[in-house]
């Protein structure tokens, strides 16, 4: 299973908005709503923000929103914050595994 | 508190193996399955397999099939995960992560594996 295609970064300044992109196939992405995206602070676990394509977790701020179109799955975050600099991974499930992105670094200018 | 504790660090010699455990806290431990992810130094996330703790059936990666094995102990509320054969390119961060219809909801703190001769 290949893995999902992710640019290796992404940039925007405080206040602006930012989008990563996740491309996938017809096997993964374009098949099941089960995208999820998380959030990684360097030396920290992930954390999950955004699941079932458009969902939020509690306590994730709204600033976060998810969408997907046939293949390709995007996370949006809306007023950035100069604490969304992270890297950011998207994962589909596969009809019985799950494949992972190669992960966006978000920085906030 | 819900949360999964992870085993200590390993330093392993190349073809050896590891078992990492993994003790879930706070939530019904049969409810939702558990995942294994793994990250190299500097590199992104992989995702290793899945153990039903329910039924104890699993599913690995392609790439790790015959070297892995997932298993659960629902008496201790534990999980492991063992790496056979090990090799450099095994040396990573492995998490085990609860998942939750398809999404990683909660992590574990990880365990360090270190493969060095």
């Amino acid at each position: 299973q290949s893995a999902l295609t992710q640019p290796p970064s992404a940039s925007g300044s405080p206040g602006q908005s930012v989008a990563i992109s996740c491309t996938g196939t017809s096997s993964d992405i374009g098949a099941y709503n089960f995208v999820s995206w998380y959030q990684q602070h360097p030396g920290k676990a992930p954390k999950l923000i955004i699941y079932e394509v458009n969902e939020r977790p509690s306590g994730v701020p709204d600033r976060f929103s998810g969408s997907k179109s046939g293949n390709t799955a995007s996370l949006t975050v809306s007023g950035l914050q100069t604490e969304d600099e992270a890297d950011y991974y998207c994962v589909s499930y596969a009809g019985s595994n799950k494949v992972f992105g190669g992960g966006t670094r978000l920085t906030v200018l | 508190q819900v949360q999964l504790v992870q085993s200590g660090a390993e330093v392993k010699k190349p073809g050896a193996s590891v078992k990492v455990s993994c003790k879930a806290y706070g939530y019904t431990f049969t409810d939702n399955g558990l995942s294994w992810v793994r990250q190299a130094p500097g590199q992104g996330l992989e995702w290793m397999g899945w153990i039903s703790t329910h039924r104890g059936n699993t599913i690995y990666v392609q790439k790790l099939q015959g070297r892995v094995t997932l298993t659960s102990d629902t008496a201790t509320r534990t999980a492991y995960m063992e790496l056979r054969s090990l090799r450099s390119d095994d040396t990573a961060m492995y998490y085990c992560v609860r998942d939750k219809k398809h999404s990683l909801d909660m992590w574990g703190q990880g365990t360090r594996v270190t493969v060095v001769s």
